[in-house]
């Protein structure tokens, strides 16, 4: 069984530009997340999807960052501008349903200067 | 609100000892909770999950338990070998019907040949 593919791995960018990450959920997954994790820190739930629906976006920074999954599979989440602080690892994460174990995939490490 | 805290946040250990590592959250009304490892640049690989109806899961060298009423789990690793250096999360849904997890920031293992 294929795991969650996501792109690009490493992304470097300065200060205001924009950028986007790519994730492809596990076959069958309706659920998928987007976590963001501060080097140091937990992972951090930004938004999450049921099907094509969002559950979830309370922890979205709205006025830069935005995802979508219109087709029910594979998301995008994009920020624009981007700030110094927005360096991270950006990981996608998917489930069957809202209750089952999530399965995690090897992360984009964004470096913002 | 749901917190969550790992202690220690870093341990080295020389190789054949066994370990403990340690998780609690505040808030005890969890339907499951779930062992991560990450290593250094990866994503996240789940290693045990455990149902609020258990008290503990064991894969192999690993055997992790969770106390509802204290708040607590623990990971215990017999054994220990260098290939189990890498950071060890602990995480808990949100709420009762919400798989938003709670990370912990972890504990960095290290296993000294």
């Amino acid at each position: 069984e294929a795991g969650v593919a996501q792109s690009p791995r490493y992304k470097i960018i300065e200060k205001r530009q924009s950028v986007a990450f790519w994730c492809n959920p596990i076959s069958g997954h309706a659920t998928l997340y987007w976590y963001q994790q501060i080097l140091g820190q937990g992972p951090k739930l930004l938004i999450q999807f049921q099907n094509n629906g969002v559950v979830d976006d309370s922890q979205l920074p709205k006025d830069r960052f935005s995802a979508e999954r219109l087709k029910g599979v594979d998301s995008t989440l994009k920020i624009q501008p981007a700030k110094l602080e927005d360096s991270a690892v950006y990981l996608c994460a998917s489930s069957l349903s809202t209750k089952d174990e999530q399965y995690f995939g090897p992360g984009t490490r964004l470096t913002v200067t | 609100k749901q917190e969550v805290t790992q202690i220690p946040a870093a341990l080295s250990v020389p190789e054949g000892e066994n370990l403990v590592l340690n998780c609690s959250f505040t808030d005890s009304a969890i339907y499951n909770l779930q062992w991560f490892r990450q290593d250094p640049g990866k994503g996240l690989t789940s290693l045990l999950l455990i149902q609020s109806s258990q008290r503990e899961q064991t894969s192999g060298r690993l055997n992790a338990s969770l106390d509802k009423s204290s708040g607590r789990s623990t990971l215990y690793i017999a054994a220990s070998q260098p290939g189990d250096s890498a950071t060890y999360l602990c995480a808990v849904p949100r709420g009762r019907n919400n798989n938003d997890m709670r990370f912990g920031a972890g504990t960095r293992l290290t296993v000294k040949p």
